[in-house]
């Protein structure tokens, strides 16, 4: 099946950095990627939709100017937390999909910001 | 607003008896369904796909759709302890950029 790596798995930083997460798929094309972002005992939540070489759609309420996504080619996006502050501490996740419907999710990064 | 519906459980079965999980959803156009299965503190992983009305049969996993019901249903035969987990229904938007919504989960727990 279809793999997806992201980078790190986990990341503890202070409050007021900004911390940058890859999200790559490694063997297939990814015409768009997603992130998510889940809250302990809740639901997934859709940030943000990129296609490759175009600008991020940001769902309502997520602040494009914190959350920066760059899907620079068709096996790389990067999703940086600027300015991260405790409440951003969650567990972010990235997924893939070709030109089909499926979505593969990566492993997840976990974001616990002091 | 586009819905998908899933009991929150916990859904509590027997080691080898059949787990259910339901999902319907608010859409009558929607074409994609998926199951995902989470672990906790684990992002999700695909079980299957479904697009046809019907049943499809993947080992020990079944998923039923009847989309004039808008319904979508996984079926685990001869369940086991370690397919406990939270088991995600994703329904794609229509359109070919369309997003996944995904239900709230279903937390299923089988006991040995």
């Amino acid at each position: 099946g279809a793999v997806v790596s992201q980078h790190p798995s986990r990341v503890i930083c202070k409050s007021g950095t900004s911390v940058k997460i890859e999200c790559r798929s490694l063997d297939f094309q990814a015409t768009t990627m997603f992130w998510y972002r889940q809250f302990p005992k809740q639901s997934l939540m859709l940030m943000a939709t990129s296609n490759e070489g175009s600008k991020a759609t940001y769902e309502q309420g997520v602040e494009k100017d914190k959350f920066l996504i760059n899907h620079a080619s068709l096996t790389l996006s990067t999703l940086t937390v600027t300015s991260a502050h405790p409440e951003d501490s969650s567990f972010y996740i990235c997924s893939a999909r070709q030109s089909t419907d499926t979505q593969y999710f990566g492993p997840g990064t976990r974001l616990t910001v002091l | 607003q586009k819905e998908v519906e899933q009991n929150s459980g916990p859904l509590s079965v027997p080691e080898g008896a059949i787990a259910s999980l339901n999902c319907t959803y608010s859409d009558r156009g929607s074409q994609s369904f998926f199951w995902y299965r989470q672990y906790s503190g684990k992002s999700p992983e695909l079980i299957m796909s479904i697009y046809s009305n019907g049943d499809k049969e993947d080992g020990r996993f079944t998923a039923q759709l009847n989309k004039a019901s808008q319904y979508v249903s996984l079926l685990i035969r001869d369940s086991q302890p370690s397919d406990s987990a939270t088991y995600l229904c994703a329904v794609k938007e229509r359109g070919s950029q369309g997003n996944l919504i995904f239900g709230k989960g279903t937390k299923l727990s089988v006991k040995p």
